[in-house]
């Protein structure tokens, strides 16, 4: 069965802090995405990566960054936490274009 | 530029009842096309795609949307809805084999009354 795991259902984080947001696939995908969403704006992307250390900016990059050491393994980094970062952040993956993406969970992340 | 237009943020049906979700897309080449459906607190789930195949496309639960070339919609239906089916539904699309992102509606809440 297809998964995709994150490292946190719920995390509540200090202005300022940095922030791991860690996903892991084990279906062998290509692609990996990081979304955020919030009420009224559905899901908006983040980061996605296409290739192990290959990564491309979404639509909404400002005050994150990611990595791809593995290709299992798609982190997402807040380098210094801000209270307007609070959200559900939903990672996903695909495999080749033109195709569905399998969701993890999604981390419901409270910056006080 | 591609774009999903989901009509109505909120829709609400009495159980029993049919549903339809509408959605819209605008694609400059034949597009495949996504319903997920996202239960409180979690992720998304696939519905139901289309994949040029055949027009009308059965999903889980029941569901089942038809692609109308036409009239460049997708839209979302079930015969009877069910208190189980409340949740968030979203439409996306994709455009091309070469394009790893999909492009997605804002969703609409489906509310089931009893």
């Amino acid at each position: 069965d297809v998964k995709v795991t994150q490292s946190s259902r719920y995390l509540v984080k200090r202005t300022g802090e940095k922030v791991f947001l860690e996903c892991v696939q084990d279906m062998d995908h290509e692609n990996m995405f990081w979304y955020r969403q919030d009420p009224g704006l559905g899901l908006r992307l983040i980061y996605f990566s296409y290739d192990v250390k290959m990564k491309e900016k979404g639509d909404i990059p400002e005050g994150y960054s990611v990595s791809r050491e593995k290709k299992e393994r798609f982190s997402l980094i807040l380098e210094s936490a801000s209270t307007n970062q609070t959200s559900m952040y939903l990672c996903a993956s695909s495999f080749g274009g033109y195709n569905e993406q399998f969701f993890g969970p999604g981390t419901r992340l409270t910056v006080l | 530029a591609q774009s999903v237009t989901q009509l109505g943020s909120h829709v609400s049906v009495s159980e029993g009842a049919l549903v339809l979700l509408r959605c819209n897309y605008s694609s400059s080449v034949p597009p495949y096309l996504f319903w997920y459906v996202q239960y409180p607190n979690q992720g998304l789930q696939l519905l139901l795609k289309y994949t040029s195949a055949a027009t009308l496309v059965k999903g889980i639960n029941g569901f089942e949307a038809e692609f109308k070339k036409s009239e460049t919609s997708f839209h979302l239906t079930k015969p009877s809805a069910h208190m189980s089916d409340a949740a968030e539904y979203f439409c996306a699309v994709s455009d091309g084999p070469s394009n790893y992102q999909l492009i997605w509606g804002a969703g609409t809440k489906l509310i089931i009354k009893p």
